[in-house]
């Protein structure tokens, strides 16, 4: 079945690091792709996503590009702030465009410090 | 704000008892999700509803049950609570323009 493997951390950053989460993924067909975060005491929101390959998503400075030839969706940030402190967690639907049903990594906590 | 809510937040139990967790949503959305989610594990899926009386299986759905008799509102039922089901429950919806799950706050259960 669909699966998603993620880096679980937990990583500690200090401020204006740069950061990468790696995300890989296996499934059937065109799967959507997605990095939700969630912080702390919080449900979790969706950070960015991206529908097929070779698309980009970004949000709050956060980018990461849908890789078939790789299947990977890896999440980066050039300068990360102790705001985003969180767990993330990289998630795909094997609906193309759509997430009906998700599929979760196990996330990945990071702390960044000032 | 897909306004979704959650009840209870927090709840503690004994084992061997029924527990009941509320999602409710105000906006008439057609699916709604129950996960949970433990360390080391992500999110699960437990169960989904994709409109009233629809109902199915997620990956880890054994000793939950669901129903859903009105578009607002799917209940997970605990029939009997075990310490394995000490989790956090996340109650999503769909939102159709996106294709997009929206989270609601969640619900700490803790069996003792």
């Amino acid at each position: 079945g669909d699966s998603v493997t993620q880096m679980e951390g937990p990583v500690t950053l200090s401020e204006e690091a740069f950061l990468t989460i790696n995300c890989t993924y296996t499934a059937t067909g065109y799967p959507s792709l997605f990095w939700y975060v969630q912080y702390p005491g919080e449900g979790l929101q969706l950070l960015l996503k991206a529908t097929k390959a070779d698309d980009k998503g970004s949000n709050k400075g956060f980018e990461a590009t849908y890789r078939k030839e790789t299947t990977s969706f890896h999440l980066e940030k050039g300068s990360v702030q102790v705001s985003d402190s969180a767990v993330y967690f990289c998630a795909l639907s094997d609906q193309p465009g759509g997430s009906e049903k998700l599929v979760f990594g196990k996330g990945m906590k990071l702390t960044v410090n000032p | 704000d897909a306004g979704i809510t959650q009840s209870p937040r927090h709840k503690v139990t004994e084992t061997g008892t029924p527990v009941t967790l509320r999602c409710h949503q105000t906006e008439n959305h057609r699916y709604m999700y129950w996960y949970r989610q433990d360390p080391g594990h992500g999110l699960r899926l437990i169960h989904y509803s994709y409109g009233v009386k629809d109902t199915d299986k997620g990956e880890v759905s054994d000793g939950y049950s669901v129903s859903r008799s009105k578009t607002e509102d799917f209940l997970l039922t605990l029939e009997s609570a075990t310490s394995s089901q000490t989790s956090v429950y996340f109650c999503a919806i769909l939102w159709p323009p996106t294709g997009e799950q929206y989270f609601g706050p969640g619900t700490r259960l803790t069996v003792t």
